[in-house]
């Protein structure tokens, strides 16, 4: 069962660009929902995560916004950078987490 | 290191053997999530453990999986009679309490190759 989905396998942005990551879930239960970066050969770090009573949080360049009506949120790099290329996991949490099954930025200088 | 641990970082396997993956949670953590990633997919969940419980294991295989978490030492995911599709990389989380939103800890992963 994917109750968590990112439909774009990859993303490519110019450097300085916006990048958009999307993610819908369809768990209405979900209370928290949370971004995280993945380089390779290492495990995902934790980023950024908003509450389901809001629907924008911000933390320096990134800024996560949630669609409750919707079951969608996303997440907005500006400006990008090369450093930011990776793979970002959307994940939603009741009782435990669950994850979709990634984005692979790409920031071209 | 005050982060999670685990080992081996690769573990070479043949297909009938047992896999034996071992992660050390954050000091202060008592909550153990398992994670599987197969080549080119995202993180499936697995297993959620607390020490000497088993909290939620509705993503594990029915068969040859299993996961512990002991009062003392490291939890432990095991795979018996490993096979091709096991292999995988497979990363441990740690949170201090369940319902934790500020984002998991995870650890580097054991990739595991069967031959």
């Amino acid at each position: 069962d994917q109750q968590v989905k990112q439909n774009s396998p990859s993303l490519s942005v110019q450097e300085g660009r916006i990048s958009i990551l999307n993610c819908d879930y369809t768990n209405s239960m979900f209370d928290y929902f949370l971004w995280y970066k993945k380089y390779p050969a290492e495990g995902p770090t934790f980023l950024i995560s908003i509450s389901s009573i809001k629907d924008k949080n911000e933390d320096g360049r990134f800024t996560v916004f949630l669609n409750k009506s919707a079951k969608h949120l996303s997440l907005h790099i500006v400006p990008s950078q090369p450093g930011d290329s990776a793979v970002y996991f959307c994940a939603a949490s009741e009782a435990d987490m669950r994850f979709g099954a990634g984005t692979r930025l790409t920031v071209k200088p | 290191n005050a982060g999670v641990m685990q080992n081996p970082r690769h573990l070479v396997r043949r297909r009938g053997q047992e896999a034996r993956l071992r992660c050390s949670p954050m000091k202060g953590h008592s909550h153990v999530y398992w994670y599987r990633q197969l080549p080119e997919e995202g993180l499936k969940f697995m297993v959620y453990l607390q020490k000497e419980n088993i909290i939620d294991e509705s993503g594990m295989p029915k068969e040859r999986f299993s996961a512990e978490f002991p009062k003392e030492g490291p939890s432990i995911l095991r795979i018996q009679q490993v096979v091709r599709g096991d292999s995988a990389a497979y990363f441990c989380a740690s949170s201090p309490r369940q319902g934790w939103h500020y984002g998991y800890t995870f650890g580097s992963g054991t990739r595991l190759t069967v031959v």
